[in-house]
């Protein structure tokens, strides 16, 4: 089982639609978790971080954590072209932080 | 006020060959950690680095190793370079050693192996 889980992309939505991006993850012991964006070619940026159970919002981004499933998500608000990026999910634990293989979300005009 | 750099941007060496790659961080954080991204896979962690000792090590081989610096920077070597190698290698620093702000990337550096 891989440490970290994402659904596979790429996934493509509307413009203005909620985009929903998910992970799960296999270590019981990770205390909280980033989301980032990566547009191609570049490096990853840290767009939201979630450590209580429940949800977090900041923007159009709401983080979602369940820490008895093991799951966080992330939510995209009206959804604009340039949210199109590959989305990374990762874990933190005291001295690493381990990233999924990301989403790729494409959001159409 | 500076980010993570990286030196070199972009690199192509010989299979066999040994590569050192160097990173500085964000003044005042003194965590860094090395991460390898093959195209279409998210990174994966290589090392982690606080206050100059191996706080953490992924599953790479013994021909990757780091070392961090009095001054917080950073250089990963590896040895005996294989084509498999070929990667974008990225840097990231964080505040503290348990990096619970999160990491900030640098803009990586591109190995190509030959």
């Amino acid at each position: 089982q891989k440490e970290v889980e994402q659904n596979s992309g790429p996934l493509s939505v509307p413009e203005g639609a909620i985009a929903s991006l998910n992970c799960t993850y296999s270590d019981r012991g990770s205390q909280s978790f980033f989301w980032y964006r990566q547009y191609s070619g570049k490096s990853p940026e840290l767009i939201m971080f979630i450590y209580s159970n429940g949800d977090k919002e900041d923007g159009r981004f709401t983080a979602q954590l369940n820490k008895a499933s093991q799951y966080v998500s992330l939510l995209i608000r009206d959804s604009q072209p340039s949210d199109s990026a590959t989305y990374l999910c990762a874990p933190h634990n005291l001295n690493d932080m381990r990233f999924g293989a990301g989403t790729r979300l494409t959001v159409k005009p | 006020d500076a980010g993570v750099t990286q030196s070199p941007t972009h690199l192509i060496k010989t299979r066999g060959q040994h590569v050192t790659l160097r990173c500085s961080p964000i003044s005042g954080h003194k965590s860094v950690s090395w991460y390898q991204q093959v195209l279409g896979q998210g990174p994966q962690f290589i090392f982690q680095y606080y206050e100059k000792e191996e706080r953490g090590r992924g599953n790479f081989p013994d021909r990757f190793s780091a070392r961090q610096f009095p001054n917080y920077s950073s250089e990963l070597n590896v040895n005996a370079l294989l084509l498999g190698d070929s990667a974008l290698y990225l840097c990231a620093s964080s505040l503290i050693g348990t990096g619970v702000y999160g990491y900030t990337f640098g803009s990586g550096t591109r190995l190509t192996v030959v």
